[in-house]
């Protein structure tokens, strides 16, 4: 398996315009988490998904921020508008279902995003 | 709520010394724990887990131990090499949808 794909792999903006960053997860995968990496807050988990169905998006920091998982093989992140501060690295997760008793997440290469 | 504690970063060391990351948890039940790894430029990758008390966890030289009585996970690895540097994230797992982790510690390994 090519493990999990996220693109673009840097992303540079203006403020103010929409971005959007895409995940295909492992082939299999019953979860999809979405996290933001920066040196001042470290990891954070901003939604994760089960089944195509966000569980939980109370990491989500602010009503610009929104995610979809239309299929089992596809999810996007989307910013709108873009602000300075949302400048991170966004990484994209997918762990197998329970019954398989996998915990392990698997992470994608991430997304380096700059807003100027 | 469940939390993992580890000790903060930077850790510079030569090569070939011995490393030692501290991570404690708190958690209700009996949690995975877990070490990843961030090469440079990289997403996280697991390092090496353990899923009952008294497990060790090992891979590439790293070992950690699970201990439930001091609620610890430290990641040892006995002589360190310059493509050991990294961030390594201790994390822990309750049977819920999700993986908390630790701030992170970055190690430097100098030649």
């Amino acid at each position: 398996d090519a493990g999990v794909i996220q693109s673009p792999r840097h992303e540079v903006t203006e403020m103010g315009q929409e971005v959007t960053l895409r995940c295909k997860p492992i082939s299999g995968h019953d979860y999809l988490f979405w996290y933001r990496q920066t040196m001042m807050r470290g990891l954070e988990l901003l939604i994760y998904f089960n089944n195509n169905v966000p569980i939980d998006d109370s990491g989500m920091p602010e009503d610009r921020f929104s995610a979809k998982m239309p299929n089992a093989s596809f999810s996007t992140l989307k910013i709108q508008p873009s602000e300075p501060r949302d400048s991170a690295v966004y990484f994209c997760a997918s762990r197998p279902g329970l019954v398989s008793h996998s915990e392990t997440q698997y992470f994608g290469p991430g997304t380096r995003l700059l807003v100027l | 709520g469940d939390s993992v504690t580890q000790m903060e970063g930077p850790v510079t060391l030569s090569e070939e010394a011995f490393l030692t990351i501290n991570c404690t948890y708190t958690a209700t039940g009996y949690p995975s724990l877990f070490w990843y790894v961030q090469y440079p430029g990289e997403g996280l990758q697991l390092l090496l887990k353990a899923t009952k008390a008294d497990d060790k966890g090992s891979n590439k030289g790293f070992e950690a131990t699970y201990r439930k009585e001091t609620t610890s996970f430290h990641l040892e690895k006995g002589s360190v090499q310059v493509s050991d540097s990294a961030v390594y994230f201790c994390a822990l797992y309750t049977g819920g949808f999700k993986t908390i982790f630790g701030a992170g510690t970055r190690l430097f390994v100098k030649a």
